[in-house]
This record gives structure tokens, C-alpha cells and sequence, in this order.
């Protein structure tokens, strides 16, 4: 009975290079969020996603940022050229999404990134 | 926009004293309202939510109703325990402004419970 998993949880990067964070929700949920927490803030929605398709990406950074589902396999966050202020914990929640905004997410226990 | 402001933090609290985490609201619907738990190093869980107006969550002896009149959703719970302290979030799901059900958090609340 897993619930939702993240990896890596924690990433080290030096500036400019790539991060890749992988997200695979609960068994039989479609549905996936991705929220970042900067030191000392609440969680910020970045980017909801359905599987093949990104439905709301209004929380995403313009440049750099992207995200993905695919068909198979974990949900993606991407962040490329990293500088230091991309250093926050990200968090995946998945929900099965037979309510929208009634739904319960449930969270992933984040990857820490921490950007030298 | 839509927004969620709580109380600021920390709350110092002894063992088995009285807790209430303010949380006030501004939503263009009628939002789902949820409170959430962080413990150090982990992920966010469900405390418990209120779908609609004069509901009550409720889970392990935290409440919270759901206050249409003053838009506010307060965490209470009678007695807490040294396990309870954590950062807690309030947060809002706006069918208003968007129903894919992206969460708005407040900034969180940190409690901490001593012996």
C-alpha cells in the first residue's frame, strides 16, 4: 500500500547544471501537483498535471521550469541552468480526482534541493 | 486572488494545555478548506477538511469548523501532546477561481509542545 514517492530526497547541484525530480503517485490516482516550499514559506503551487497532459501550469516559473506525465512512468519536474534560488523542498501530491476541488491530495515527502 | 492567512508561529504550548491556530480566508467560491500536518523531514498529511459551509473536520481530537460569516477555519484541540508539535498549514481548494483543485496554503504554523 505505497503512497506517493519522490526521489531523490535530497539533490545537490552546482549552479547551472539540470535537476530532475521524479514523482509516482498512489496506485490508481491520475492526478498530480507539484508545490514548492522556499525556507520558511508555505507551499506554492507550481503545475497540475494529468497523465500525457498538463492542465494548469500557472504556478510554473516562465523559463527553465517544465514538467511532465507520461503515459508510463513517474511525473517529472525539470529544472534547468538551476541558480541558488531554486534551493526549496518540492512536493508531489496526487489526488484521484473524482471531485476536483472537494479532493484530498496526498503528499510525497518532497526532494530537498539544494542548489552550491 | 485567492488567499490564506494563519496565525504566526511558534506556538509554545505545555503538555494537555488548550490549542487554537487561527486561519482566515479570502476565496471568490465557496472554497473546500483543509488543514494539514508537517512533521520535521516529512511530507505534508491530511489532518482533516470541511467541504462546505458550518462543517466540522475533525480527526485525533483536532477540529476545525468551516465559517462562512467571518471566512475562517480555526484548528482547535483540548489537550495536546508532545507528539502534536509539528508545522501545521491551513489551506483552500477554489472552485471559484480554478476546479483542477491546486491547493493555496497559509504560511504555516509552527507548534511546539513541551513536557
Amino acid at each position: 500500500n505505497a503512497g506517493v514517492m519522490q526521489n531523490p530526497r535530497h539533490l545537490v547541484r552546482r549552479r547551472g547544471q539540470e535537476a530532475r525530480l521524479r514523482c509516482s503517485p498512489m496506485k490508481g490516482h491520475s492526478h498530480v501537483y507539484w508545490y514548492r516550499q522556499l525556507p520558511e514559506e508555505g507551499l506554492k503551487f507550481m503545475v497540475y498535471l494529468q497523465k500525457e497532459n498538463i492542465i494548469d501550469e500557472s504556478g510554473m516559473p516562465k523559463e527553465r521550469f517544465s514538467a511532465e506525465f507520461p503515459k508510463e512512468g513517474p511525473s517529472i519536474l525539470r529544472i534547468q541552468q538551476v541558480v541558488r534560488g531554486d534551493s526549496a523542498a518540492y512536493f508531489c501530491a496526487s489526488s484521484p480526482q473524482t471531485s476536483g476541488y472537494q479532493e484530498t491530495q496526498y503528499f510525497g515527502p518532497g526532494t530537498r534541493l539544494l542548489v552550491l | 486572488g485567492d488567499s490564506v492567512t494563519q496565525m504566526e508561529g511558534p506556538v509554545t504550548l505545555s503538555e494537555e494545555a488548550f490549542l487554537t491556530i487561527n486561519c482566515t480566508y479570502t476565496a471568490t467560491g465557496y472554497p473546500s478548506l483543509f488543514w494539514y500536518v508537517q512533521y520535521p523531514g516529512e511530507g505534508l498529511q491530511l489532518l482533516l477538511k470541511a467541504t462546505k459551509a458550518d462543517d466540522k473536520g475533525s480527526n485525533k481530537g483536532f477540529e476545525a469548523t468551516y465559517r462562512k460569516e467571518t471566512t475562517s477555519f480555526h484548528l482547535e484541540k483540548g489537550s495536546v501532546q508532545v507528539s502534536d508539535s509539528a508545522v501545521y498549514f491551513c489551506a483552500l481548494s477554489d472552485p471559484g477561481s480554478s476546479n483542477t483543485g491546486k491547493l493555496i496554503f497559509g504560511q504555516g504554523t509552527t507548534l511546539q509542545v513541551k513536557p
